[in-house]
């Protein structure tokens, strides 16, 4: 079964500094990966998703997440914070396209608080 | 372009009322529907999923139920509402590649007093 372990339910950044939410993965098969973003009372908004290829992939926003098959994480980063990233991030795996209609696994989630 | 449409958006519902949420999508044919559930500091639990019309499969037993009449129409539903069904309700869905991600919809905020 696979799942995904985001490390940290709350992180606080400065404006301008550097943002990174861990998120570390478990799967029997070679993953496709996904990082979510919330803003309060609002459904999910798909940031980048890595499936095959090219590991570090680039989403919307600035953001950017690298696959890391060694250390089964995808951690997702941005170079400088604003203050409109405050959000919650969800990371999710699901199997490949071949293997099947497998649902996505969400991670619980990570708040991120942008201070001015 | 496909859109994805969720209503309502807030409820406020007594307990041991009945419930009836609907989802439906645009633009595509055949999707694959999804109902999650998000309570507060819990994340996202999957609910039901549909990969077709009449076929539900069910993650969490427990007084919900869901159906798809139509191809694009989902609709989860409760007989009788319990304290701890209030939260926030999103319906998803993805096509072809069909593990390309989801798309949501704006979620429904339920309280359940």
């Amino acid at each position: 079964a696979q799942s995904v372990t985001q490390l940290g339910s709350h992180v606080s950044v400065s404006e301008g500094a550097l943002v990174l939410l861990r998120c570390n993965y478990s799967s029997s098969v070679p993953p496709y990966l996904f990082w979510y973003v919330q803003y309060p009372n609002q459904g999910l908004q798909l940031l980048l998703k890595y499936t095959t290829g090219a590991t570090l992939v680039k989403g919307i926003n600035g953001f950017e997440a690298e696959f890391k098959k060694s250390e089964t994480s995808f951690h997702l980063t941005k170079p400088s914070a604003h203050m409109s990233d405050a959000a919650e991030y969800f990371c999710a795996v699901s199997e490949p396209l071949e293997l099947g209609n497998t649902p996505l696994v969400f991670g619980k989630g990570t708040r991120l608080s942008v201070i001015a | 372009s496909q859109t994805i449409h969720q209503w309502p958006a807030t409820l406020v519902q007594p307990v041991g009322s009945p419930l009836s949420l609907e989802c439906t999508v645009e633009g595509t044919s055949n999707p694959n529907l999804y109902w999650y559930r998000q309570a507060a500091g819990r994340g996202l639990q999957l609910l039901f999923y549909s990969v077709g019309i009449g076929q539900i499969s069910s993650e969490v037993p427990q007084n919900l139920s869901a159906s798809r009449p139509q191809d694009r129409q989902f609709i989860l539903s409760s007989k009788k509402l319990l304290l701890s069904d209030s939260g926030f309700y999103l319906c998803a869905w993805n096509g072809t590649p069909r593990n390309y991600g989801y798309t949501f919809g704006s979620g429904t905020r339920l309280t359940v007093v």
